[in-house]
C-alpha cells in the first residue's frame, strides 16, 4: 500500500535559524497536505500543493512540491518559539478519498 | 461556519471493558468522515472513513468498529478494549468529494484514551 516518509523524525532548532522537513510517497499523489499538530493539541491544517513543483508561502514557511508529486518539503526561516509542534505532511491518490499521514517531523525550539 | 465535537475528552477504562466515542459535526452537509489513533509521540493511524450514512470502509482489522447512523455522526465501538488500544483517538471530516476539490481535514478535539 502506499507509504509515506518524513524525515527527520525530531528536529531541534535554535531560534533564529532555519530548518527543512521532507515528506517523500511511495506513489504519485494527487495532492499533498501539510498539518500542524501543537503539543496536547489536535492537527490543524496549514496548505494543500496541487501542482507538479507548486512552491507556496505562508509567511515564514515556504512549501514545495516536487516535480514528479511523489515528494514535498516545508522550509521554515528564523524559527521562533510559536513553531514548536509536530509538522505531519498528508498524500492523497488521484483514488479515493482518504490520505495517508507521514510520521511526523516533531520540532523543538532552544530559545 | 462548521464545527467538530467529540466527547469524552479524557477517558480511562480497563481491560475488556466496552468503548464508545461519539463524533459530531455541524454547518455542514454529507461530510466524509474519519476515525484516526495517534500512539504518544507518534504519526496518525487511519482506523476507518466513511463517505455517507451507513457506509464505513475500515483501513486496520483489530477489536474497533465504526458507524454511521446519521449523516453528521461518527462512532467508534469496541466490546472488549485491550491494553494496546490506548492512544489519542481524532475524529476529522472533510469536504465530500464530488463537490470539494480540496479534501483538507478537519479535526476534532481529540479523545485520550488510557486502558489500564
Amino acid at each position: 500500500g502506499q507509504q509515506v516518509m518524513q524525515i527527520p523524525q525530531y528536529q531541534h532548532v535554535q531560534e533564529g535559524e532555519d530548518f527543512t522537513t521532507y515528506c517523500n510517497s511511495s506513489t504519485t499523489l494527487s495532492n499533498i497536505q501539510w498539518y500542524k499538530q501543537r503539543p496536547g493539541g489536535h492537527p490543524v491544517f496549514l496548505i494543500q500543493l496541487v501542482k507538479s513543483g507548486e512552491v507556496k508561502k505562508q509567511k515564514r514557511l515556504t512549501f514545495q512540491f516536487g516535480e514528479a508529486k511523489k515528494n514535498s518539503s516545508l522550509h521554515i526561516t528564523a524559527t521562533q518559539t510559536t513553531d514548536v509542534g509536530t509538522y505531519f505532511c498528508a498524500g492523497k491518490t488521484a483514488a479515493g478519498n482518504k490520505l495517508t499521514f507521514g510520521g511526523g517531523t516533531r520540532v523543538l525550539v532552544k530559545p | 461556519s462548521q464545527t467538530i465535537h467529540q466527547w469524552p475528552a479524557t477517558l480511562v477504562q480497563p481491560v475488556g471493558s466496552p468503548l464508545s466515542l461519539e463524533c459530531t459535526v455541524e454547518g455542514t452537509s454529507n461530510p466524509n468522515l474519519y476515525w484516526y489513533r495517534q500512539a504518544a509521540g507518534r504519526g496518525l493511524q487511519l482506523l476507518f472513513y466513511s463517505v455517507g450514512i451507513g457506509q464505513i470502509s475500515s483501513e486496520v482489522p483489530q477489536n474497533l468498529s465504526a458507524s454511521r447512523p446519521q449523516d453528521r455522526q461518527f462512532i467508534l465501538s469496541s466490546k472488549k478494549l485491550l491494553l494496546s488500544d490506548s492512544g489519542f483517538y481524532l475524529c476529522a471530516w472533510s469536504g465530500p468529494g464530488s463537490t470539494s476539490g480540496t479534501y483538507e481535514q478537519y479535526f476534532g478535539p481529540g479523545t485520550r484514551l488510557t486502558v489500564t
